[in-house]
């Protein structure tokens, strides 16, 4: 099945520790995306990355880290520098970035990140 | 910079009833309109999109949507609705020019079905 596998599901951080969610897809994608999500709020841009070994700064990106090493992967670091961190964090990917339907999102299931 | 507003936090609807979930958005430029759906503890799955072309939109699960340019407002539909459609909309936009895809989402609406 194609599709953006994130894992895990539930992720717990203790205070002053860096925490990586992991964002994997097999759509053959060229662009990444990583939202953070907290209620009342709708979906907020942390990173994007538009072509392996590239990636930009979203809209809420302090205390945040990212790689793109691989096409089909782009892990989140959530560094102690996040002083809130906890929310749910939705991956997604399109085919690419420029005009036209490729450039729809598709998006994984999530990861809840709480602080213990 | 876009902003999209979606007025209603919540909807609550009985079951067959019809359904309306407001969405407008304030752009300078064009945009492509959306319409996604959260089910609890799950990620977005499309319902809808508005790229080009006819202004009444159909999507997955019976939802239709029209794109008002006069009255920047892009409304989902749903003629009756049922128990399953319980979940979160968000409607998102984005803007037609640039070469990302940045997508700007509204606050989300939560439609309540019950019996």
């Amino acid at each position: 099945d194609g599709g953006i596998t994130q894992s895990p599901k539930y992720l717990f951080r203790k205070e002053g520790q860096n925490v990586t969610l992991s964002c994997e897809q097999n759509l053959n994608h060229d662009a990444m995306y990583w939202y953070r999500q907290d209620p009342g709020q709708g979906l907020r841009l942390i990173y994007y990355s538009q072509i392996v070994n590239d990636f930009q700064k979203g809209d809420i990106a302090e205390g945040y880290s990212v790689s793109r090493e691989k096409k089909e992967s782009f892990p989140l670091t959530v560094t102690s520098a996040q002083k809130n961190p906890t929310a749910f964090y939705l991956c997604a990917s399109s085919m690419g970035t420029g005009k036209g339907a490729k450039n729809i999102q598709y998006f994984g299931a999530g990861t809840r990140l709480s602080v213990l | 910079a876009q902003s999209v507003t979606q007025l209603d936090s919540q909807v609550p609807v009985f079951e067959e009833a019809p359904v309306e979930l407001r969405c407008n958005y304030s752009s300078s430029v064009s945009v492509y309109l959306f319409w996604y759906v959260q089910y609890p503890n799950q990620g977005l799955q499309l319902l809808l999109k508005y790229l080009s072309g006819s202004t009444l939109v159909k999507g997955i699960n019976g939802f239709e949507a029209e794109f008002n340019k006069s009255q920047t407002s892009f409304h989902l539909r749903k003629p009756s609705v049922h128990i399953s459609d319980t979940a979160e909309y968000f409607c998102a936009v984005s803007d037609m020019n640039t070469g990302f895809q940045k997508l700007v989402f509204g606050t989300g609406t939560r439609l309540l079905v019950s019996p």
